[in-house]
Parts: structure tokens; sequence; C-alpha cells
């Protein structure tokens, strides 16, 4: 596989669930950040890490946990979510952290019940 | 103020004619700026960079920046039905901080 791997594609989860979002890229980077994009705003970034280090948070609740073990792998773990967090989750990743150029996964469609 | 603005669209314009995106952005120290096109269900993909003011090419699409009065825009020729999506333009600032605009809706009519 080639680029930026997201799964799943679609989550529904109750707000009481836990669950995590994948995402992997195989392009070497050295960058990965987390996305939320709602409808009619902003893609909001909430993650990054560089060299597996988290460099930036910019103030996610904390019902939003990220892990990035190494710099190939990145997950977002979900747990007491509210409707409002209903949205697009995108995983990027650039070569280094603030070099142009994002490379952006597909994207996990969450729904929150 | 937002950091990047953009109209929402949409914007339709017939096939074979010049579509023209624009974005203005707030802070001056600003370095670089992109252009990203998003399908309707699928995520952003990068169409133009450019850092320098002036024009820049790239096949049918022409990245226009303008420090001094703090824009830039897409141009796209020849717009195509295929070219129809939402247009994110995004900054990347002095501090590696990057934003994006709630980006362009454009429909391009057959």
């Amino acid at each position: 596989e080639t680029g930026v791997t997201q799964t799943p594609r679609h989550l529904v989860m109750g707000m009481t669930n836990k669950k995590s979002l994948k995402c992997e890229q195989h392009l070497g980077h050295n960058a990965m950040y987390w996305y939320k994009q709602s409808a009619k705003k902003p893609l909001e970034l909430m993650f990054v890490y560089s060299l597996e280090e988290r460099v930036e948070n910019n103030s996610v609740p904390s019902r939003f946990s990220p892990e990035c073990p190494n710099s190939s792998h990145l997950f977002l773990h979900l747990h007491t979510l509210q409707p409002e967090d209903s949205a697009l989750y995108l995983c990027a990743s650039s070569q280094d952290f603030g070099v142009p150029g994002y490379t952006f996964g597909s994207g996990t469609r969450l729904t929150v019940v | 103020q937002k950091e990047v603005e953009q109209n929402s669209g949409p914007l339709s314009v017939p096939e074979g004619a010049i579509a023209s995106l624009n974005c203005t952005y707030s802070d001056r120290g600003s370095q670089s700026f992109f252009w990203y096109r998003q399908y309707s269900g699928k995520s952003p993909e990068l169409i133009m960079f450019i850092y320098s003011n002036g024009d820049k090419e790239d096949g049918r699409f022409t990245a226009q920046l303008n420090k001094a009065s703090q824009y830039v825009s897409l141009l796209i020729r020849d717009s195509q039905p295929s070219d129809s999506a939402t247009y994110l333009c995004a900054v990347r600032n002095n501090f590696n901080k990057f934003y994006f605009g709630s980006g362009t809706k454009l429909n391009v009519k057959p």
C-alpha cells in the first residue's frame, strides 16, 4: 500500500463506547496530524506528532486521546464522545513538521449517537 | 477575525470558462500558501502551492499571490465538469502553523 491509510472508513458509536481510529502512512514522513472536518467549518487541527513526539495540541477535549507508537502509525482513541463530535476525522502526514504539502488519508466518518 | 477567509459559494461557471477562486488571510507574516481540492466525500488533495508574489502556473491552474493585499487566488482555465469540487485555501504562518479556510464550492456546468 502507498500513501496514508485510515481505518475504519465509517464508525457509528454510542456516547458510552470506546473506539480507536487508526492511521498508517507509507511515505517515510516524519510528521503526522489529526484534523477534524465538520460541515461548513474549516479544517481544525487537533494534534501534531513529529518524530513520534506530540508537538501541538490545540485545546482538544480529553475525550480524544492520541497515540503515536512510531513514525508510521497514529491512533486517535475516543471515549464518552458527544453528538457534536460527529465529523470527518482526517489523518495527514508531511515530510517534516512545518514542511508544506500534506498528504491526507481518506478519513473516518464518525457518527456519535 | 478568521485566519483565512473564503467565499463559501457555490461559484457556478460554464464549461470552458475561467473559474476564479479567492482567499484572504489575516497574518501578514504568512509565508506559504496552498490550494487543496476536495471532492464530495473525499479527502483534500494538494493541487498548488505558492511562496512568492506573482503568478505560478501548472497546467490549467494558476495561483496568484499578493502579499501586500494579503490575498491569494486560484484560476482554473478551460473549466471542466470534473473540476467541480470544494477548493480549500491554506496558509502557513512564520510559526509553522497551518490554517485552512472553509472552502469555496465550484460547480462547472456542462
